[in-house]
């Protein structure tokens, strides 16, 4: 079965980078985009952008560009989210999750990871 | 960006109720919109796509509807295990915004 599975909690300083990992398992890798979805506490829900593991194209919102980055490995079927010069405000729940339709880049999401708590706290 | 809006941002209704709630874009989405269901500690839920698809294993007391700007969804018979917060997110273009949500909690 399709499954995200993300990395552990992360606790960063201010202006620090952390990055999120979520490996895939359970379906073609390259084939599906995968998005990343953050929750900050007492907020909603918000999304960051999406990347393409076949050749590795991503979109950004334009709220993170400059500091945020997507990539992927092919050989352990792998997407990665780095968010440089964190603030206080970036303390939030971040999830990957992967796209319904098959190669599309424009459809919504149907398997989400666990998601990844970063905490930013001097 | 497209905007969304949600309403109500907070109900109350009882097990047994039916509610509905309502998503709103800023500029026509086809019917490029979702639901997710979430609650705390929890992945979201997907539950509705395409305006009015239900998603795999979603009991059928939730339905979707609406196009281009309007769009609802549904609960019947409201059980325990739906108090929660929903969100909208529509897919139509970049970014994917979600609306602020609607929380659902037992009067």
């Amino acid at each position: 079965q399709v499954q995200l599975v993300q990395s552990g909690a992360e606790v960063k300083k201010p202006g620090a980078s952390v990055r999120v990992s979520c490996k895939t398992s359970g379906y073609t890798f390259s084939n599906y985009y995968i998005h990343w979805v953050r929750q900050a506490p007492g907020q909603g829900l918000e999304w960051m952008g999406i990347i393409n593991p076949s050749g590795g194209y991503t979109d950004y919102a334009q709220k993170f560009r400059g500091r945020v980055a997507m990539t992927r490995d092919t050989s352990t079927a792998t997407v990665y989210m780095e968010l440089s010069s964190l603030i206080s405000e970036d303390t939030a729940v971040y999830y990957c999750a992967r796209e319904m339709t098959q190669g599309s880049g424009w459809s919504t999401v149907g398997n989400w990871g666990q998601g990844t708590l970063v905490t930013v706290s001097s | 960006d497209i905007q969304m809006t949600q309403s109500p941002s907070s109900l109350s209704a009882s097990v047994g109720d039916r509610v509905t709630l309502t998503c709103r874009a800023n500029q026509g989405i086809s019917k490029n919109l979702a639901w997710f269901q979430l609650k705390p500690g929890k992945a979201p839920k997907p539950l509705i796509y395409a305006a009015s698809s239900l998603q795999s294993g979603v009991p059928s007391r939730f339905s979707g509807n609406g196009s281009r700007t309007d769009f609802t969804l549904t609960i019947n018979s409201l059980q325990p295990e739906d108090f929660a917060t929903y969100y909208c997110q529509q897919y139509d273009s970049r970014p994917f915004t979600f609306g602020p949500g609607s929380k659902l909690d037992i009067k």
